[in-house]
């Protein structure tokens, strides 16, 4: 059984750098194929791709985000981390984290995905 | 930017079929997967790949792609269908992109 669980701060303050950790359990972050994604969903609003690490370390990035976003994996304790630099208060969100299976597809799907951490963003 | 255009809503009396679009460039050369959120929680994965129905994913729902709209079909509409729908495919530069969402409302 897979299963996901986002942690990090619940408030940060504008400008600050946000640091959410996914744990996940049920598989391997070295099989090939398998990937961990990010998503958000401000409240409200509809989910957006943030980003996706692969069992090979191939990471994509959402471009409009490109530049604030950094995803790194630890295969060792089963962790991938997320990293987004400069918040402002329009990325007041829930995060989610996501499983990609190993299905041999190169159009990535999210078959399980955590609970979701809510984030506000406010000095 | 790959855009995915969604209704903002859908309504459908019980036992009624439902029909959820998702409209974009030439769509029907790329991959769609649906997601189903209710309130509060986390999106459950409703279709992949166009309209393969994972394990445990009802019957009534299904999913197929063409051209340039993707529809998720629900057949015999029940009262816990009632939640927010998402289309999500990859852009050719690797890129994920979700559609903005419906809501299916049961009357």
């Amino acid at each position: 059984q897979i299963t996901l669980k986002e942690s990090g701060p619940t408030l940060v303050k504008p400008t600050q750098t946000l640091t959410l950790t996914c744990t996940f359990s049920g598989f391997s972050l070295s099989t090939d194929g398998v990937g961990v994604g990010w998503i958000r969903q401000s409240p409200g609003k509809a989910l957006e791709w943030l980003a996706l690490i692969y069992w090979d370390d191939d990471k994509r990035y959402s471009p409009s985000l490109k530049s604030r976003l950094t995803i790194i994996k630890d295969t060792s304790i089963n962790q991938v981390i997320l990293e987004m630099t400069n918040m402002d208060p329009v990325d007041t969100a829930t995060y989610f984290c996501a499983h990609r299976p190993n299905d041999g597809s190169s159009s990535p799907v999210f078959d399980s995905w955590g609970p979701g951490t809510l984030v506000t963003v406010s000095s | 930017s790959y855009v995915l255009t969604q209704p903002p809503s859908v309504s459908v009396a019980p036992g009624k079929t439902a029909r959820i679009t998702c409209g974009g460039s030439n769509i029907g050369s790329r991959s769609v997967h649906w997601y189903q959120q209710k309130p509060g929680q986390a999106p459950v994965l409703v279709i992949r790949y166009d309209s393969d129905r994972p394990s445990g994913v009802t019957e009534r729902i299904s999913g197929s792609n063409s051209v340039n709209t993707a529809t998720l079909t629900i057949t015999r509409v029940e009262a816990g269908d009632e939640a927010d729908y998402y289309c999500q495919v990859w852009h050719n530069t690797g890129d994920g992109v979700f559609g903005g969402g419906t809501k299916l409302t049961v009357l």
